[in-house]
């Protein structure tokens, strides 16, 4: 069946521009998470839906990150103002109910920020 | 101090070795342990659960030290398709997000 699709696969913007990255999740699976990975560093926790709520946003590093998830599936990571240090690759997973831990992860989207 | 924390490597091996990794964990409290695979500019996958117990999967044994706070990972037989960088990852109390570790890198050659 079809995995986690995220995207873009690749999004270069300028510093101080706005920008949205998208994750579809595996279908049914209620449980949504992003994470965000640097080079040579494991994913790091951003923020975890249950359904449409959030109900972990503890990793979101500042209030220029955001994300949404209104109807349960689909799942928006918007980034306002980038900064250069934003540059990573931003990683989506899903899993079937908040109590599963095993995550199915998107390929991600690797942002540049120049 | 990292909550997880793993040698980096990378662990350079003939084809046919045997190889294990360590990670050490900060939080005495930990529920849930992982090892997880990543691919070259690939997604992580999950390769194996850890139990107290310890268990296998066919070439990979993974085991759990609760007292040392350790988990381990040991590749038996090499193949060169096991090249990878293998992620120590951790469920902390009250968490659904895991913690991961920087990975370990692991290059089998011929």
């Amino acid at each position: 069946g079809a995995g986690v699709s995220q995207t873009p696969s690749n999004k270069v913007t300028e510093k101080g521009k706005y920008v949205e990255l998208r994750c579809d999740p595996i279908s049914g699976h209620t449980a949504l998470y992003w994470y965000r990975q640097s080079l040579g560093q494991g994913p790091e926790f951003l923020i975890y839906f249950q359904g449409t709520g959030a109900a972990d946003d503890s990793g979101l590093p500042n209030d220029r990150f955001f994300a949404v998830r209104p109807e349960g599936s689909v799942s928006t990571l918007k980034i306002q103002r980038t900064e250069r240090g934003d540059s990573a690759v931003y990683l989506c997973a899903s899993s079937p109910h908040g109590g599963s831990y095993e995550q199915y992860f998107g390929p991600g989207t690797r942002l540049t920020v120049t | 101090r990292k909550e997880v924390e793993q040698d980096p490597g990378p662990f350079n091996v003939p084809e046919g070795a045997t190889v294990a990794f360590n990670c050490t964990y900060s939080n005495s409290a930990s529920q849930s342990f992982f090892w997880y695979r990543q691919d070259c500019r690939k997604e992580p996958k999950l390769l194996m659960s850890v139990y107290s117990s310890g268990n296998e999967d066919g070439r990979f044994t993974a085991q759990l030290n609760r007292a040392s706070q350790y988990i381990s990972l040991l590749i038996r037989d090499s193949k060169l398709s096991d090249s990878a960088t293998y992620l120590c990852v951790v469920n902390l109390p009250g968490r659904r997000a895991l913690t991961f570790g920087s990975g370990t890198r692991l290059q089998v050659q011929p």
